[in-house]
């Protein structure tokens, strides 16, 4: 099984609200990852965490706030977004850190 | 700090054409490649990884090659069909970066 999962599929959210993205794999990886994507563009590193530890932070604004409660599970919280902070949301796990990544399907995240 | 680039942006082949996606990166030391697919709106489906001690890697219909050297990898797809149609992004899993990707669409 190579499934990364990922709810909500799709968000909308005001710039006051509170949300938060979920990721889950129980394939026994131990890097997990944030990335987000914007139309047509690659995706781009925000977080990563290896053994459930925040191992890079990539000068990700403090409006996105990670969290790692166990080895198959990884949050993204969100508060006070931009609008400019609409887009896909992506997970992804590899066993240990630089290794084979696999991706989930997404989030689709709109602030209004 | 690993660059990765994809030339080019867009390609357009008629179906059963053999093709060639070409992925460049800046530091050869580089440990592994990692090639996706991408359909619009959705997420990333690992096609291939090729080790730094590799020079190619075959799945089906798919070959990818690495040469370190010239700091690039190729992705050949045989025979392509219209199910092809994707974007297909080429990165650096150790450096967590991506090249912006190669959007295809094979006509029937």
């Amino acid at each position: 099984d190579t499934e990364v999962t990922q709810t909500p599929k799709h968000l909308v959210m005001g710039m006051t609200n509170k949300k938060s993205l979920k990721c889950e794999q129980h394939m026994g990886h131990r890097a997990m990852y944030w990335y987000k994507q914007k139309a047509k563009k690659p995706p781009e590193l925000m977080f990563v965490y290896s053994y459930e530890k925040l191992s890079i932070n990539e000068s990700v604004p403090s409006r996105f706030s990670p969290e790692c409660p166990n080895s198959s599970l990884l949050n993204l919280h969100l508060h006070a977004l931009q609008p400019e902070d609409s887009a896909l949301y992506l997970c992804a796990s590899s066993r240990l850190i630089g290794e084979t990544q696999y991706f989930g399907p997404g989030t689709r995240l709109l602030v209004l | 700090k690993q660059e990765v680039t994809q030339i080019p942006a867009a390609l357009s082949v008629p179906e059963g054409e053999n093709l060639v996606l070409n992925c460049s990166f800046t530091d050869s030391a580089i440990y592994n490649l990692q090639w996706f697919r991408q359909d619009p709106g959705k997420g990333l489906t690992s096609l291939l990884l090729i080790q730094s001690s590799q020079r190619e890697q075959t799945s089906g219909r798919l070959n990818a090659s690495l040469d370190k050297s010239s700091g690039r990898s190729t992705l050949y797809i045989a025979a392509s069909q219209p199910g092809d149609s994707a974007t297909y992004l080429c990165a650096s899993p150790a450096d967590m970066r991506f090249g912006a990707g190669t959007r295809l669409t094979v006509k029937p």
